[in-house]
């Protein structure tokens, strides 16, 4: 069965750093292109990075300088790693598989949320 | 960035009866337009990609079209549990972005 499970939300003062988690089961994640998806409390979807499968990688400009998607092959897990977070970082992170080529998403994980505030 | 304009925001459609969602994209998107549902607390599923591919367990009563900046999804006859907002996303051009949604509800 494919699974896609986030770990790692949780609260963050401005200015913090917090590293997301995303294990997978059912798929190998070094075979695929993966990504990570957020939507803010109430608001709609958000592509934010992606990851390829020879490693290459792109963020949405409002996270570039600031976010990093790495993967472990090993772990078959993705990481978004976030550092200097805004208030307006806050949201639901969802982890998604990528369809190689067309770059739509599918499937996804249940979302972990991430919530900057002081 | 292509911006991709959702109407009608909350459509509200007799269960049966046939609801009609837009999709209009501020350029052309080829037919690179993937619709998703998503339920109160849920994560997003794909429900129909390159415009009008049902994707794996989508029900025949969904349906895609268009091309270029114009898109509908057709959910044929609605059923209790289609009750969800729906997302429209552009693959064509970088960055990636997605609809602002659309909620049906019933009537």
């Amino acid at each position: 069965e494919v699974q896609l499970v986030e770990s790692g939300g949780g609260l963050v003062q401005p200015g913090g750093s917090l590293t997301l988690s995303c294990v997978v089961s059912g798929f190998s994640v070094s075979n695929n292109y993966m990504s990570w998806v957020r939507q803010a409390p109430g608001k709609g979807l958000e592509w934010v990075s992606i990851i390829y499968t020879d490693g290459h990688s792109y963020n949405t400009d409002s996270v570039k300088g600031r976010f990093t998607i790495s993967r472990d092959n090993s772990q078959n897990a993705v990481f978004l790693h976030m550092n200097s977070l805004r208030v307006e970082d806050t949201a639901v992170y969802f982890c998604a598989r990528v369809q190689a080529g067309d770059n739509y998403f599918d499937p996804w994980g249940q979302g972990a949320l991430v919530t900057v505030s002081s | 960035e292509t911006v991709l304009t959702q109407s009608p925001a909350t459509l509200s459609v007799s269960p049966g009866e046939r609801a009609i969602l837009s999709c209009r994209a501020s350029q052309s998107v080829s037919s690179n337009l993937a619709w998703y549902q998503q339920k109160p607390g849920q994560a997003p599923r794909l429900v129909i990609y390159g415009t009008d591919t049902r994707a794996t367990g989508s029900p025949a009563r969904f349906s895609g079209s268009g091309s270029g900046t114009e898109f509908t999804l057709t959910i044929s006859s609605l059923q209790p549990e289609d009750i969800a907002v729906y997302y429209c996303q552009q693959y064509k051009n970088w960055p990636l972005s997605f609809g602002g949604g659309t909620k049906v509800e019933i009537k």
